[in-house]
């Protein structure tokens, strides 16, 4: 099962931030928490991964709480290519295991 | 960089017929993992190769489905007989794998298979 709890579906207009969150409330001290998305009719794509400290890509940044049970995705400027399903996935380093959820539905708004 | 290929991209059977689906994943990337993709849920884990060796095959019904992984680079996954609730995406992915930084997962894009 997965150890993530995501909302199943969120709305957001174009050019605004969206926030994803996901409750991971059972992490372990050496587990990362990974986002990946879907595209319709795509495989699923990596977005970024972080293990306490935030980062920040040229996709997205990634807000982990201090007591790391909760984190946040941020895509600052969606566009309508940013509609996906975005899954949330906590996983050992180097374990190379990850475990899928249902994940969220994002849908940008025009 | 290319990705990771498969073919086919759509495959329709009956049920009781045999499929097979192919991988060429990411050029020196020694993992390879198969999925299976249900509508309406995330992708599950059927088996994983290092190499040419099986790392986890737990989830794979062992009773219907194949893979191998020759040569440690392509892979061939089977279905024999496929079933009605095998209907599903079916998804090859390759890493790395040699920490946090490198063990991101590369998905190709699937092929479809409707079982009918």
């Amino acid at each position: 099962d997965a150890k993530t709890t995501q909302p199943t579906s969120m709305d957001c207009a174009e050019g605004r931030a969206a926030n994803l969150p996901c409750n991971h409330s059972t992490i372990s001290g050496n587990e990362y928490v990974y986002w990946y998305r879907q595209i319709h009719s795509q495989g699923p794509q990596y977005i970024i991964h972080g293990l306490k400290n935030n980062e920040t890509n040229e996709m997205a940044s990634l807000i982990i709480t201090e007591d790391r049970k909760s984190s946040t995705l941020i895509l600052p400027h969606a566009t309508l290519r940013d509609t996906a399903v975005y899954y949330c996935i906590v996983a050992l380093a180097g374990d190379d295991k990850i475990i899928f959820g249902k994940g969220t539905r994002l849908h940008i708004l025009p | 960089e290319a990705g990771v290929a498969q073919s086919p991209r759509y495959k329709i059977i009956e049920k009781r017929q045999s499929v097979a689906f192919w991988c060429n994943p990411i050029s020196g990337h020694a993992t390879l993992y198969w999925y299976q993709q249900i509508l309406g849920q995330g992708p599950k884990l059927l088996i994983q190769f290092q190499n040419n060796g099986v790392v986890d095959d737990s989830q794979l019904p062992k009773d219907r489905f194949s893979a191998e992984r020759l040569k440690g680079v392509d892979s061939t996954l089977k279905i024999q007989p496929a079933k009605l609730e095998d209907s599903a995406v079916y998804l090859c992915a390759s890493s790395l794998a040699l920490g946090p930084s490198t063990d991101t997962q590369y998905f190709g894009p699937g092929t479809r298979l409707t079982v009918l």
